[in-house]
């Protein structure tokens, strides 16, 4: 069973908001672990895009926002474009495995 | 500017075991904490294990039963993941990755192939 739980898929057409959520549990998320985010695109390496729920390296466009609520998180991409198409990880810790878990990866398709 | 450069692609028979190196460049080891990602073809991020400065060397048990071994030669600033007993499902690209402060990957290698084929 995976330990977080992403959509599969979400799209959107230019210019759009929309948002990915990543579901936990109280070993991970809901007991207080950061949430982290990764843009990964065919061919290259995963970049993080959020780290600490809601914190952007620098160079990231403030179109990419997250958040973090009980055991659950959100990325938010608000205006996409046509360079947003990629797969999207959260990443956390969990306690009870003792190590770091990864989502099961969403794919952003731009309409 | 600090970089993580791994080996080179591998072709390995079930059965084997394989070595890939990820030598830390503009900085030193025991400045890094690195650990390993890999992620089969079609398929997502799957953390393997690595080092950290609150437990030291962690490897996912429960995924790898023993079969995943982690060095480090600090002169050399490289450290080395080994997979034993490969299966097919052991295809995939295998990055190394800096974890930071807040426990994010924030750096990661180029990736290096391993392809398990009779």
């Amino acid at each position: 069973q995976p330990v977080l739980t992403q959509p599969p898929s979400v799209s959107g057409a230019p210019g759009q908001r929309v948002t990915i959520s990543c579901t936990g549990s109280i070993s991970n998320i809901g007991i207080g672990y950061d949430v982290h985010w990764y843009q990964h695109l065919p061919g290259t390496v995963p970049k993080v895009i959020i780290y600490s729920n809601n914190k952007r390296p620098s160079g990231v466009p403030d179109r990419f926002s997250g958040s973090k609520s009980g055991a659950s998180a959100s990325l938010a991409i608000t205006g996409l474009q046509a360079e947003d198409e990629a797969d999207y990880y959260c990443q956390s810790y969990d306690g009870s495995l003792n190590g770091y878990v990864f989502g099961t990866g969403t794919t952003v398709t731009v309409l | 500017q600090v970089q993580l450069e791994q080996s080179g692609a591998e072709v390995k028979k079930p059965g084997a075991s394989v070595k890939v190196s990820c030598k830390v460049s503009g900085n030193t080891l025991s400045d890094a904490f690195i650990h390993w990602v890999r992620q089969a073809s079609g398929k997502g991020l799957e953390w393997m294990g690595g080092f950290d400065p609150e437990d030291g060397l962690t490897i996912n048990t429960q995924k790898f039963q023993g079969r995943v071994r982690m060095t480090a030669d600090t002169a050399a600033d490289t450290v080395y993941m080994e997979v034993r007993s490969l299966r097919s499902e052991d295809t995939a690209v295998y990055f190394c990755a800096n974890r930071n402060r807040s426990w994010a990957f924030d750096l990661w290698g180029q990736g290096t192939q391993v392809t398990v084929s009779s």
